[in-house]
């Protein structure tokens, strides 16, 4: 049974910081790997989703990696300003076995930045 | 953009009442996802459903079903609510997971209280 673990739990850094959040999984059998953000209260946000044949995606200040052979992403923000902070989850969409086609979703980290 | 809108954003039921909760996609998504959220347990799937009138189990199905006639629509029903099911309930939708450059997106989210 796929296993979405995310560290560290939770995380608070200056204002202009770059950080960086690991996301590590047990089944190599994904189609992609997906880095959501959720604000209190609301539903979950896409910030980026990486393929399974991709190494790395760009999005403004946000850069995600994959390696899929030994199962890890990291989501990198650069210069982080305290409209970061929030909860960042990781999932992964599975491949194979009874799992096929769901989300597995991290446990997530949660980002504090503080002017 | 996509929209996932979720009916109610918060509801406050009886114990042993009936709940309905509405979710409708304006993509043309195959799939939905119905998932519950809780502090310190992250998100669980409760069921999914692959295409119209198609349904599989998540991890948690154990006092829910759920319904899909249209394509659009996925509602999850609490066929008897009990206070163990108070939680922030999300709905999500995609593509079919074989296109792997396919992101999930997500509503806002329902909070139910079941007092």
């Amino acid at each position: 049974k796929q296993e979405v673990t995310q560290i560290p739990a939770a995380l608070s850094v200056p204002e202009g910081e770059n950080l960086v959040l690991n996301c590590s999984f047990t089944d190599s059998a994904i189609y992609n790997l997906q880095w959501f953000r959720q604000d209190p209260g609301k539903g979950l946000t896409s910030l980026l989703l990486i393929q399974s044949s991709q190494r790395e995606q760009t999005s403004g200040r946000l850069n995600a990696s994959l390696d899929k052979s030994s199962g890890r992403s990291t989501l990198y923000i650069a210069a982080s300003q305290p409209g970061d902070s929030a909860t960042y989850l990781c999932a992964v969409r599975n491949a194979g076995g009874t799992s096929y086609g769901k989300l597995t979703f991290g446990q997530g980290t949660i980002l504090t930045v503080h002017p | 953009d996509v929209k996932v809108t979720q009916s109610s954003r918060y509801l406050v039921k009886r114990t042993g009442e009936k709940v309905f909760l509405e979710c409708v996609q304006d993509m043309d998504h195959e799939n939905m996802f119905w998932y519950r959220q809780d502090p310190g347990l992250g998100l669980r799937l409760i069921y999914f459903s692959y295409d119209v009138k198609m349904k599989e189990k998540g991890d948690i199905p154990e006092g829910y079903s759920v319904s899909r006639e249209k394509k659009e629509r996925f509602s999850l029903i609490l066929e008897s609510a009990s206070t163990n099911q108070t939680s922030m309930y999300l709905c999500a939708s995609s593509f079919v997971a074989r296109f792997s450059g396919n992101t999930i997106y997500f509503g806002e989210g329902s909070w139910l209280t079941v007092v």
